[in-house]
């Protein structure tokens, strides 16, 4: 099946840690993703996993992968009011088509 | 340098009336994609080419025709323009299709499409 979900709000305060999680159905997705998009404007990529990885760091973001649970998630660490914006969580269908499969959207609210 | 640009940014019309979206990549990608952003801020994918060549079409009406000149440009016509159509619409390249980090996509800033 095509479903990607994802909560649609998290509120966090400016230098915690923000955690968004994401659950997709096509087992056989090779790469993950995830984009940001500030308000008016396109999708940022932010970062990608591999299928065949568990972790993947990248200065302040964590993305964590649990392919039997089918759950990939993103931890935005020490978040700052800039961090506000829509994180799109987005899996690769299988398939040599390209097509993603996109999330719903999670709005991140950063309070100072 | 833009990376993927498209033109207009914002386009506000009438019922009825007949509309192009075009965009281009100037990062030397293979395969061009038009996403659907509708009010919810869900996002679709509606077509995606390959060297020109069609290799998604979702369903999409056939109102809707994407037209590649070139790998480097993907143009979205639309005819009979009615008030469902309003959403933002998304272009975007990857390299190819080969797998992988190449067929990463990077995003346009979108056109806002408004139907009145």
């Amino acid at each position: 099946g095509e479903d990607v979900e994802q909560s649609l709000f998290l509120s966090v305060r400016e230098g915690d840690s923000s955690v968004i999680n994401c659950t997709y159905t096509d087992s056989s997705s090779t790469y993950l993703y995830w984009y940001k998009q500030e308000p008016g404007a396109g999708l940022q990529l932010l970062t990608y996993i591999f299928s065949n990885m568990d972790m993947k760091q990248d200065q302040r973001l964590t993305v964590l992968l649990n392919k039997k649970d089918k759950h990939l998630s993103l931890r935005i660490a020490d978040t700052q009011t800039g961090d506000s914006a829509i994180y799109f969580c987005a899996e690769r269908f299988s398939g040599n088509t390209g097509k993603l499969i996109f999330g719903q959207g999670t709005t991140l609210q950063v309070k100072p | 340098d833009t990376a993927v640009s498209q033109t207009p940014k914002y386009l506000v019309t009438q019922m009825g009336n007949d509309k192009s979206i075009k965009c281009e990549q100037n990062l030397g990608h293979d395969t061009m994609y038009w996403y659907k952003q509708d009010s919810k801020k869900f996002l679709k994918i509606m077509f995606s080419y390959n060297n020109k060549e069609l290799i998604i079409n979702e369903t999409v009406p056939n109102r809707f025709s994407p037209k590649s000149p070139d790998k480097a440009h993907l143009n979205l016509h639309i005819n009979s323009l009615e008030l469902g159509d309003s959403a933002v619409y998304f272009c975007a390249s990857s390299p190819g299709l080969a797998g992988g980090p190449q067929e990463t996509q990077y995003f346009g800033p979108g056109t806002r499409l408004l139907v009145l």
